[in-house]
């Protein structure tokens, strides 16, 4: 079993629909989970960062950890065709090393 | 901002060819990291370093080597490169403490025939 498990998808929307991503993951000892996007033919880029459990919205992203049940979400209201992209989960432990979910390739349809 | 820039976008090669695979950035990070990326298996960690001329292996290090001479600048060798080895690879930095966000280049996406 992976240690970081994420359904690759793809999942395509409508514009302006909202988009549910996420990750279940084995190890309890992450704390730290982070949400890359990756768009084709580029590396990924840091989306979304947090600490723990709980929620954190940035604009149209919502991020949220729940440790209890090791799943992890990601929301994107009001989605526009310039966020289909790549997604990918990762979380460590507090060390260097990042344990990537496989990502989930959204397409957004105008 | 930070940058991370590899060698080459595109590469071919042929079986039992040597590769290099170059990566530099520019913000002072103490971490560098070389992943390949396979459709349905995401990133895998092919070797870290934490410092000049350290190094550690990660979760898939067999056919790789890798040289870090300088801060900036973290190279990965194929010594006879194989079919297998047809991947996207791409180079990661960070800091050494802090959040752990690693920045990464745009790839390199190397076939080997």
């Amino acid at each position: 079993q992976k240690e970081v498990e994420q359904d690759p998808g793809p999942l395509s929307v409508p514009e302006g629909a909202i988009v549910s991503l996420n990750c279940t993951y084995s190890n309890s000892a992450f704390q730290y989970f982070m949400w890359y996007r990756q768009y084709s033919r580029k590396g990924p880029e840091l989306l979304m960062y947090t600490y723990s459990s709980g929620n954190k919205e940035d604009g149209r992203f919502t991020a949220q950890v729940d440790k209890s049940s090791k799943y992890i979400s990601l929301f994107i209201r009001d989605s526009q065709p310039s966020d289909s992209a790549t997604y990918l989960c990762a979380m460590n432990v507090g060390d260097y090393k990042l344990s990537f979910g496989a990502g989930t390739t959204v397409t957004v349809r105008a | 901002d930070v940058k991370v820039t590899q060698s080459s976008r595109y590469l071919v090669k042929r079986t039992g060819e040597k590769v290099f695979l170059e990566c530099v950035q520019d913000m002072d990070h103490e971490n560098m990291f070389w992943y390949r990326q396979d459709p349905g298996l995401g990133l895998r960690l092919i070797y870290f370093s934490y410092d000049v001329k350290m190094k550690e292996k990660g979760d898939i290090p067999e056919g790789y080597s890798v040289s870090r001479e300088k801060k900036e600048r973290f190279s990965l060798i194929l010594e006879s490169a194989s079919t297998n080895q047809t991947s996207m690879y791409l180079c990661a930095s960070s800091l050494m403490s802090g959040r752990n966000e690693q920045f990464f280049g745009p790839g390199t996406r190397l076939t080997v025939l």
